[in-house]
Parts: C-alpha cells; sequence; structure tokens
C-alpha cells in the first residue's frame, strides 16, 4: 500500500460546480499537508499550506485536514475552465529534514 | 516574490555528453531541492540540500551529480545519462528543511536523452 492515495481521474465537471479533491493517507507521522496545481509541462504552485486539523480558506479554494481519519480535501468553488489542471496533493512528517511525499495527483477538466 | 528559476528550460542530450542543469532563488531559503517527474506520475524526491549540505541522496545512480555553490545557487550534473533518465527535473526551494515550511517549485527543465 501507497503512503498517499490519490485518485488520478480524469474528473470531469462543468463550469461552476463545486469541486472536489482528495486523498488519504498511512503514515501518521504526516503532520504538514500541501495542494499543488499543475499544468501541462509547468512546475507545480503551491496552493494551500496546512498542518491542523480543520478547513483553511483562500479565495475559491479550501483546505480540509482530518488527522484522525488520515484523510485531506481541497475544494474548489465556482470553477472555471482555467482550473483544469493535475492537482497533487503532497505531505511531509513531523521530524528531521525530509522531501515531501506526493499523490498520484487528479487530472480536473472543468467543462466549459 | 516566490520564484525558482531553472535552465535551460529544455535539454537534449546524447549517452555520452555531461551536461548540466541550474536552478536559482532568491528568497533567502536555505533547503533546496531536486526532484525527477515522469509523465503522468508524481515528482520523486532525489536529493536534498540544506545550508549548502547535502542532507539527503535518495539512492539516486552516481550518473546525477548535484552541487550547491552557494545558497541561493543549485546545480545537478549529468554524465552518461540513458534514454530512461527522460524526464522533467524540478527544483524546489523552502525557508529550510524543516517541516514546518512550504516548499516552492521551479518550472522544471525537460531532459530528453537520445
Amino acid at each position: 500500500q501507497k503512503e498517499v492515495e490519490q485518485d488520478p481521474g480524469p474528473l470531469s465537471v462543468p463550469e461552476g460546480a463545486i469541486v472536489s479533491l482528495n486523498c488519504t493517507y498511512s503514515n501518521s507521522a504526516f503532520q504538514y499537508f500541501m495542494w499543488y496545481r499543475q499544468y501541462s509541462r509547468k512546475g507545480p504552485e503551491l496552493l494551500m499550506y496546512t498542518y491542523s486539523s480543520g478547513n483553511k480558506e483562500d479565495g475559491r479554494f479550501t483546505a480540509q485536514v482530518d488527522k484522525s481519519s488520515k484523510y485531506i480535501s481541497l475544494f474548489i468553488r465556482d470553477s472555471q475552465p482555467s482550473d483544469s489542471a493535475t492537482y497533487l496533493c503532497a505531505m511531509k512528517s513531523g521530524g528531521g529534514a525530509d522531501g515531501l511525499t506526493f499523490g498520484k495527483g487528479t487530472h480536473l477538466i472543468i467543462q466549459p | 516574490d516566490t520564484e525558482v528559476t531553472q535552465t535551460p528550460k529544455h535539454l537534449v542530450m546524447g549517452m555520452t555528453n555531461k551536461k548540466s542543469l541550474k536552478c536559482e532563488q532568491h528568497m533567502g531559503h536555505r533547503a533546496m531541492y531536486w526532484y525527477k517527474q515522469k509523465a503522468k506520475k508524481p515528482p520523486e524526491l532525489m536529493f536534498v540540500y540544506s545550508y549548502e549540505k547535502l542532507s539527503i541522496n535518495e539512492s539516486v545512480p552516481s550518473r546525477f551529480s548535484p552541487e550547491c555553490p552557494n545558497s541561493s545557487l543549485l546545480n545537478l550534473h549529468l554524465h552518461a545519462l540513458q534514454p530512461e533518465d527522460s524526464a522533467l527535473y524540478l527544483c524546489a526551494s523552502s525557508q529550510d528543511s524543516g517541516p514546518n515550511t512550504e516548499a516552492f517549485f521551479g518550472q522544471g527543465t525537460r531532459l530528453t536523452v537520445v
């Protein structure tokens, strides 16, 4: 079982819909959680960063963390065609120097 | 400014060539990273530099040789690569290599080995 599970999709929704993207993880050491957006052939762009259970909102984006269930979500409100991209969840443990552990990424398509 | 700059954007090299990838950041970050990303896969960690010292090498073959000349620059020297090494190579930086810091990525170098 991989440490981070993420449905690769594709996930196709109509413009204006609320999008829900999710990851589950098995390693209790993960304490810090990020969501990145990656357009084709570009580098990942940091969207949200959080480290506590609960919700964090930034514009149309809301990140949700449930550490007891080892489950994180990203919600996108009023989705736009420009939101079409691959969304990667990433996690980091709470101790020592290490890099990020990524989910596979979900390919999101917003239909105009 | 959360910019990490990578050069070149694209690189084609033969299996006997030697080339280098470059990465630069001016955010005062003290941790820098190299990741490798194959098509339709997530980035995979290769190396971590913390305060200009190599702190993590994820069992990367010796044909990849990282270098951190100063706190703003990170290089990846390539020698005798194989076609399967073709990928998007991503550089990232964070304030330090501790857990509670966001990582910012560059746009990557798309490497093709022929």
